[in-house]
């Protein structure tokens, strides 16, 4: 069964922190994505890339930065931990160009920083 | 930039109704997806549209890309409790250049009291 798994189901970090993210796809897909989830506003993109050492900032990148130095990796990276960065965080990838048959996602992360 | 409008935010189902939601935009697109995500989990997606006008059925949900190619529509028939979670429409234009998907705010639904 492919599969896009990310490290970690929940995470408490302090603030201040430098907090890292992890998303593995085991199906060979060029594009990956880090999306943050909270209640009323959807999923929000923070940033994206399609290819490795490639990345592309989404709608909502201050506060984050990503590193792809592996096709099947994608890092998510909270250089100092904030508490507005509470949320549900959900990695996604996608063949080829577009999304034209959608994205999978990974089971998510639940960061508090408290 | 381009938006998806879903309706409705959230809705309360009983066992055995049927459950309609849809996702307009101003915009056109040639390609609508529903995903649905457990609590808890990420979104898998349900089903994909690809010509305006198709009608596709996964099971006891039926959803069809409209003619205007502006909107969707997902119809759960015979609602059952596993069916509670949020539904998420999301919308694309693929002419040869990179596009990410847009997706709705979606529609959460929960189980009548």
């Amino acid at each position: 069964d492919v599969k896009v798994t990310q490290s970690s189901r929940y995470l408490v970090k302090r603030t201040g922190e430098k907090v890292f993210l992890e998303c593995v796809q085991d199906m060979d897909h060029e594009n990956m994505f880090w999306y943050r989830q909270d209640p009323g506003l959807g999923l929000r993109l923070i940033y994206f890339s399609y290819d490795v050492k490639m990345k592309e900032k989404g709608d909502i990148p201050e506060g984050y930065s990503v590193s792809r130095e592996k096709k099947e990796r994608f890092s998510l990276i909270l250089e100092s931990a904030s508490t507005n960065q509470t949320s549900m965080y959900l990695c996604a990838s996608s063949p080829g160009r577009g999304g034209l048959y959608g994205y999978t996602f990974g089971s998510g992360t639940r960061l508090t920083v408290v | 930039g381009q938006q998806l409008n879903q309706s409705p935010q959230s809705m309360f189902i009983q066992e055995g109704e049927d459950v309609s939601m849809n996702c307009t935009s101003s915009s056109i697109f040639n390609t609508w997806l529903w995903y649905k995500q457990d609590p808890g989990e990420g979104p898998v997606l349900l089903i994909a549209l690809y010509k305006a006008g198709e009608l596709t059925s996964n099971g006891r949900l039926t959803a069809q890309f409209g003619i205007t190619r502006k909107d969707s529509f997902l119809n759960i028939s015979a609602s059952i409790p596993s069916d509670v979670g949020i539904y998420f429409c999301a919308a694309l234009n693929y002419g040869g250049s990179q596009g990410n998907l847009i997706f709705g705010k979606g529609t959460k639904l929960s189980v009548k009291p």
